[in-house]
């Protein structure tokens, strides 16, 4: 089975502050996916990587920031932190871009801007 | 633009009957059609895939697809309460990104 883990289950911020989220998958998958999900809203990509060190932008990349400097290995990064950015963080990974390889999601991140 | 949209609901069903959820989206040339599962708090979790056209059995899940219609629909036989969640839709093109619709809220009732 894929496991992708994300660092931390529940994550409590103050505004400015600087958040780094983490996520690691155990399956060798070429593309890695970050995602926030709000009530009314549903899932909406930030960034995503399809390969070490690429990064592409999602629909909402405004006030965040990515890394992959290793292929298991995508962190999602809060520059300064602020309250409309309090949300559900999910993390996910596919196989490769080829129509047969599913988004595979991490527990996710709830995190509090206060 | 890309959508993928589906009825909100709550979808309320009672218990050991066949809750039906549908989905459509506009893409044509959209090639992957997948089930999510989404418990309250927790992540979505993949239930069922379909690529191609008719029906796609697993268990007490069916999926069904139809590409000139556009659209899929996911078939949950002899529900229990432990299905009750919300379950997204979610569509590909081959080299782009998933395009998940908004949900359907499903509540079993015992």
């Amino acid at each position: 089975d894929v496991k992708v883990t994300q660092s931390s289950r529940y994550l409590v911020k103050r505004t400015g502050e600087k958040v780094f989220l983490e996520c690691v998958q155990d399956m060798d998958h070429e593309n890695m996916f970050w995602y926030r999900q709000d009530p009314g809203l549903g899932l909406r990509l930030i960034y995503f990587s399809y390969d070490v060190k690429m990064k592409e932008k999602g629909d909402i990349p405004e006030g965040y920031s990515v890394s992959r400097e290793k292929k298991e290995r995508f962190s999602l990064i809060l520059e300064s932190a602020s309250t409309n950015q309090t949300s559900m963080y999910l993390c996910a990974s596919s196989q490769d871009q080829g129509y047969n390889s599913p988004l595979h999601f991490g527990n996710g991140t709830r995190l509090t801007v206060t | 633009q890309k959508e993928v949209e589906q009825n909100s609901g709550p979808l309320s069903v009672p218990e050991g009957a066949i809750a039906s959820l549908n989905c459509t989206y506009s893409d044509r040339g959209s090639q992957s059609f997948f089930w999510y599962r989404q418990y309250s708090g927790k992540s979505p979790e993949l239930i069922m895939s379909i690529y191609s056209n008719g029906d796609k059995e697993d268990g007490r899940f069916t999926a069904q697809l139809n590409k000139a219609s556009q659209y899929v629909s996911l078939l949950i036989r002899d529900s229990q309460p432990s299905d009750s969640a919300t379950y997204l839709c979610a569509v590909k093109v081959y080299g782009q990104n998933f395009v998940f619709g908004p949900g359907t809220r499903l509540s079993v009732l015992p």
